[in-house]
């Protein structure tokens, strides 16, 4: 079965610092591995995704994801974070044997300060 | 264009009482999800429709969670003899038939309440 860790619940960043939130997957086969945000009261918001090719994703609103296979990673990165930034993130795997279907982690809140 | 929706918003109800949500998936998306968002079990697969091909309900909780779709558009969530349990945001996403690296586009959900 696959599986989706993200080890921190909450991580806190001053704006303007650059922001990592983490993310390791578990899944036979290759991995299609997403980002998606969500703000209070509101759906999931599609940020970026890997499929192939260049390990580097950009995606919306200045954030960009690295895939890593040897350490089964795929961190979330923006280079200055900004107060409205806040949220909730959730990254996602689909593929290998499990079907079309989206496997969340857990998610971790964000929080921006001024 | 348009992006998916659900309706209601929010639905409080009985314990015992049946629900039903909808929802419209973004015009030509073939491929339609639901997942169920609650505190204790974070985001969860429930069902997914592809197309005219038989649904694959390996996520649905219990046998009173049925959902279908009608003319390869519209979907409904059906939870019948409600649970306090059932009590979460269920959300619904749609996407293009090309397979698993496809994006999921996701509905406001639906906030319901089993009291």
């Amino acid at each position: 079965a696959q599986s989706v860790a993200q080890p921190e619940d909450q991580v806190n960043v001053a704006e303007g610092n650059p922001l990592t939130v983490k993310c390791t997957y578990s899944v036979s086969g290759n991995p299609y591995l997403f980002w998606y945000v969500q703000y209070p009261n509101r759906g999931l918001q599609f940020l970026l995704k890997y499929i192939t090719g260049d390990n580097l994703v950009k995606g919306s609103y200045g954030f960009e994801a690295e895939f890593n296979k040897s350490q089964t990673s795929f961190h979330l990165k923006k280079p200055s974070a900004l107060v409205s930034d806040s949220a909730l993130y959730f990254c996602a795997v689909s593929g290998g044997n499990a079907g079309n279907m989206l496997t969340f982690g857990g998610g971790t809140r964000l929080m921006v300060k001024p | 264009g348009a992006g998916v929706s659900q309706s209601p918003s929010n639905k409080v109800t009985e314990k015992g009482k049946d629900v039903e949500l909808r929802c419209d998936p973004i015009s030509g998306h073939t491929a339609l999800y639901w997942y169920r968002q609650s505190l204790g079990q974070g985001l969860e697969f429930l069902i997914y429709f592809q197309g005219n091909s038989a649904p694959d309900k390996s996520g649905l909780p219990s046998d009173r969670f049925s959902a279908e779709r009608t003319g390869g558009s519209v979907s409904t969530l059906t939870i019948q003899r409600t649970q306090q349990e059932d009590s979460a945001v269920y959300l619904c996403a749609s996407s293009q038939p090309l397979g698993r690296q496809e994006t999921q586009y996701f509905g406001p959900g639906t906030r319901l309440l089993v009291l």
